[in-house]
């Protein structure tokens, strides 16, 4: 099984530039998360989709749109990228109901490196 | 208030020793609490989980979880070169919405 596949892994950007960050998870999962972790701040949440159809704000949502494209597809959008996301990326996902909900784990994407010069 | 809060190290210990990790989380309803490895460069991965009061074993490997305390520990016997990486305290609150919230992590050093 894949779990969480992100693309691309490392990226380049001018500032200004926009792109969409990619992600996909094959295990029926509802819910889905961004977030980005940067030097000694920990994994900071940008936005979540708790079901295909709706998301909702973290804790560092300016700068960025989202889409829940359907279950499987939950992507990043910069708009207009400036050097202070420069930041790892990191898309997740976990099983949020049904039998044992509250044990499952949060699975994640190898990582988006993205640099805005 | 952090919801999860961890000490940021960095933790060095001997080969063979004992690493000690600790966690403390403010929302007493709580469900969940999860221990996360990351190599540096790489995605965290998952380590265990832990929901009831007490200890859980794992290989090298012990959570322990005191609800009264709101306090999440795991413990890394007989360590190995192996074991250096950030270890991330996570914690499900169980509501609706967003559930999980990482502490910051602590970076474990095992010294050969």
């Amino acid at each position: 099984n894949a779990g969480v596949t992100q693309t691309p892994k490392f990226q380049v950007l001018k500032t200004g530039q926009s792109m969409t960050l990619q992600c996909a998870q094959d295990m029926n999962h509802n819910s889905m998360y961004w977030y980005r972790q940067d030097p000694g701040m920990g994994l900071r949440l940008i936005y979540y989709s708790a079901s295909e159809g709706t998301t909702d704000k973290g804790e560092v949502p300016n700068g960025y749109n989202v889409s829940r494209l359907n279950k499987r597809e939950f992507s990043l959008r910069l708009e207009s990228a400036a050097p202070s996301q420069t930041s790892v990326y990191f898309c997740a996902s976990n099983r949020d109901r049904g039998v044992g909900w509250s044990n499952q784990p949060q699975h994640f994407g190898d990582g988006t490196r993205l640099s805005i010069l | 208030q952090k919801e999860v809060e961890q000490n940021s190290g960095p933790l060095s210990v001997p080969e063979g020793a004992i690493a000690s990790l600790n966690c403390t989380y403010s929302d007493r309803g709580s469900q969940s609490f999860f221990w996360y490895r990351q190599y540096s460069g790489k995605s965290p991965e998952l380590i265990m989980f832990i929901y009831s009061n007490g200890d859980k074993e794992d290989g090298r490997f012990t959570a322990q979880l005191n609800k009264a305390s709101q306090y999440v520990s795991l413990l890394i016997r007989d360590s190995q070169p192996s074991d250096s990486a950030t270890y991330l305290c996570a914690v499900n609150k169980g509501n609706t919405g967003n559930q999980f919230y990482f502490g910051t992590g602590t970076s474990l050093t095992v010294i050969p």
